[in-house]
């Protein structure tokens, strides 16, 4: 029973470039996190999803970052126009169960923006 | 919105100690705990979680407690191994249980 799984788990971007990471949920999974991850810290919710909704996206930044859980295929997480900033371990997380309980992680993308 | 305070940062202990870390949150319509262990390069695995109707909950060597009215909640982990040694994470859902406020991390060295 496959997990979480992330694509790529390395990414090189130059600045200005879009970057795009995608995550397949758990089987039988209809609902998808994502969360950033710093260098030391703790990680962060961005964005949670479930088939072609946008739930909650209070921790997306304004600009440049979009996400999207199609009827078909994985999560996209999508960086336009990419900072140095934006360098960071990249997390999906599914859950089963409503509200969110119970949530598995993939291995991550990790970004680096040069 | 919530937080969710975490300590120790690090924490060092001989293999066959037992090793607590604390957490504390704000919400108190928070009502979901789970704790995660992450090692270097790898995704965070959920060890053991909590719900508000419970007080302690135990899987072999590990055991989390809870606190409500104090609003904290501990991760107990005894007969410590080398392998247990990683970051461990503390989180707490919002109300809303669209999501996981995390702590920032306690780093868990078990020296043989």
């Amino acid at each position: 029973n496959a997990g979480v799984m992330q694509n790529p788990r390395h990414l090189v971007r130059r600045r200005g470039q879009e970057a795009r990471l995608r995550c397949s949920p758990m089987k039988g999974h209809s609902h998808v996190y994502w969360y950033r991850q710093l260098p030391e810290e703790g990680l962060k919710f961005m964005v949670y999803l479930q088939k072609e909704n946008i739930i909650d996206e209070s921790g997306m930044p304004k600009e440049r970052f979009s996400a999207e859980f199609p009827k078909e295929g994985p999560s996209i997480l999508r960086i336009q126009q990419v900072v140095r900033g934006d360098s960071a371990a990249y997390f999906c997380a599914s859950s089963q169960d409503l509200k969110g309980d119970e949530q598995f992680f993939g291995p991550g993308t990790r970004l680096t923006v040069l | 919105g919530e937080n969710v305070e975490q300590h120790p940062s690090t924490l060092s202990v001989q293999e066959g100690d037992s090793a607590v870390i604390k957490c504390t949150y704000s919400d108190s319509a928070s009502n979901y705990f789970p704790w995660y262990k992450q090692e270097l390069g790898k995704g965070p695995q959920l060890i053991i979680d909590i719900r508000s109707n419970v007080g302690e909950k135990k899987d072999q060597r590990i055991a989390v407690t809870l606190n409500k009215t104090a609003k904290h909640f501990s991760l107990h982990i005894t007969e410590t191994q080398p392998e247990d040694s990683a970051v461990y994470f503390c989180a707490a859902a919002n109300q809303a249980g669209t999501a996981l406020i995390f702590g920032k991390g306690t780093t868990l060295s078990v020296s043989s």
